[in-house]
């Protein structure tokens, strides 16, 4: 099945330094993909949708300027917590979804920011 | 706007007993309904979907799901609970015209021996 491959798995920075998660289709052409956070005991939350080749969708409430999002091809899109506070510590989840209607997660992203 | 409750923050069941998540939703239109289990320390594994046709949808890991289009829900079942299945299950709707998925807040599902 297809799989989608996210890194790193947990990461781990300072306050004030920028981090980059990388979401990859390994074996479809993703054309949307979606990023979510997940707080402890907490559902998912819809961050922003970005189709390739376009800018990104933010949901109310996400920081466009803190929450940079990147899907320069049909394979890749990157999530960047700039000048990352504590508040943002969080688990990070992407998804993808080409031409099926299944979408297809991501392992996850544990970001603590000390 | 289009929406899902998952009224139960934790189900509790004993190994082999029948396990019911429950999952009603909202969306204007003809909905698309999933299931998927989140393991601890893992990202989200998909586990059943109804987009049409039969409302009785069978899934992965001998989960099914029964989508009642009067009662707007979307419970998830399993016949003989495992102590494997003990994780975080989320319901999740979107309408079929569009993108965007909405997930419910999560049950805790806790299978004991």
């Amino acid at each position: 099945g297809a799989v989608v491959s996210q890194h790193p798995s947990r990461v781990i920075c300072k306050s004030g330094t920028s981090v980059k998660i990388e979401c990859r289709s390994l074996d479809f052409q993703a054309t949307t993909m979606f990023w979510y956070r997940q707080f402890p005991k907490q559902s998912l939350m819809l961050m922003a949708t970005s189709n390739e080749g376009s800018k990104a969708t933010y949901e109310q409430g996400v920081e466009k300027d803190k929450f940079l999002i990147n899907h320069a091809s049909l394979t890749l899109s990157t999530l960047t917590v700039t000048s990352a506070h504590p508040e943002d510590s969080s688990f990070y989840i992407c998804s993808a979804t080409g031409r099926s209607e299944k979408l297809f997660f991501g392992s996850g992203t544990q970001l603590s920011v000390l | 706007a289009q929406s899902v409750a998952q009224p139960e923050d934790q189900v509790n069941v004993a190994e082999g007993n029948p396990l019911t998540v429950k999952c009603t939703y909202s969306v204007s239109g003809n909905p698309y309904l999933f299931w998927y289990v989140q393991y601890p320390n893992r990202g989200l594994q998909f586990l059943l979907k109804y987009i049409t046709g039969d409302n009785l949808v069978k899934g992965s890991y001998g989960f099914e799901a029964e989508f009642n289009k009067s009662q707007t829900s979307f419970h998830l079942k399993k016949p003989s609970a495992l102590v494997s299945d003990s994780a975080l299950y989320f319901c999740a709707v979107k309408e079929a015209a569009g993108n965007k998925l909405t997930f419910g807040g999560g049950t805790r599902v806790l299978v004991k021996p």
